[in-house]
């Protein structure tokens, strides 16, 4: 089975504060995606990457930014936190195959609190 | 991207079918159309995918008109741990998926 891992459940960290959340599959899938969900919003779409050392913006990538040194690895970073970033955060992997097989697969997600 | 509607919530009980209706009026040609699954604390789940007519596996069925204008997910006699959110998403092969809010079903005893 394909595994997303992310490196925390639960953070909580202060207005200002530079944060890592760090996604790892172990698929050699080449895509990746960070999503950030809040309530009544569904899943929106800050990050994703095609390849090594990729990225492009997704819908509200501001406040944000990311990183793909491995291909393995995705992490976002939020540069300077502040208390409208906290939210529950999920990396998602996926790999372009034939249709009828092609998913996302997510991670558990990280609930970040910024105080 | 296609914009998709569904309903905010539905409701039912145990082993009653739910049926899910996803509408997609602007549909591109190379657009599919896939359904996903979250649980409370979980990151969703891919539950089924299809681009025409019916696509069925052993988590549930899916209904595609000729002019795939919409789409119905159907659940087969619906459990309790069926009670989640379903999300509708419409895009062509390579293309970054967005999530909208939803249709919350929750099955009740």
């Amino acid at each position: 089975d394909v595994k997303v891992t992310q490196s925390s459940r639960y953070l909580v960290k202060r207005t200002g504060e530079k944060v890592f959340l760090e996604c790892v599959q172990d698929m050699d899938h080449e895509n990746m995606f960070w999503y950030r969900q809040d309530p009544g919003l569904g899943l929106r779409l800050i990050y994703f990457s095609y390849d090594v050392k990729m990225k492009e913006k997704g819908d509200i990538p501001e406040g944000y930014s990311v990183s793909r040194e491995k291909k393995e690895r995705f992490s976002l970073i939020l540069e300077s936190a502040s208390t409208n970033q906290t939210s529950m955060y999920l990396c998602a992997s996926f790999e372009t195959r034939d249709r009828g097989e092609e998913t996302q697969y997510f991670g558990p997600g990280t609930r970040l609190l910024v105080l | 991207l296609a914009k998709t509607t569904q309903p905010i919530s539905m409701d039912s009980y145990e082993g009653q079918e739910v049926n899910i209706t996803c509408s997609h009026n602007n549909i591109a040609t190379n657009d599919y159309i896939t359904w996903y699954q979250q649980f409370p604390s979980q990151g969703p789940r891919f539950i089924i995918q299809g681009y025409k007519t019916k696509v069925t596996n052993e988590v549930a069925s899916l209904f595609i008109p000729a002019d795939r204008k919409s789409s119905t997910l159907s659940l087969p006699r619906v459990s309790l741990s069926d009670t989640a959110v379903y999300y509708c998403l419409v895009g062509p092969n390579d293309y970054k998926l967005s999530f909208g809010a939803g249709t919350t079903v929750t099955v009740r005893a």
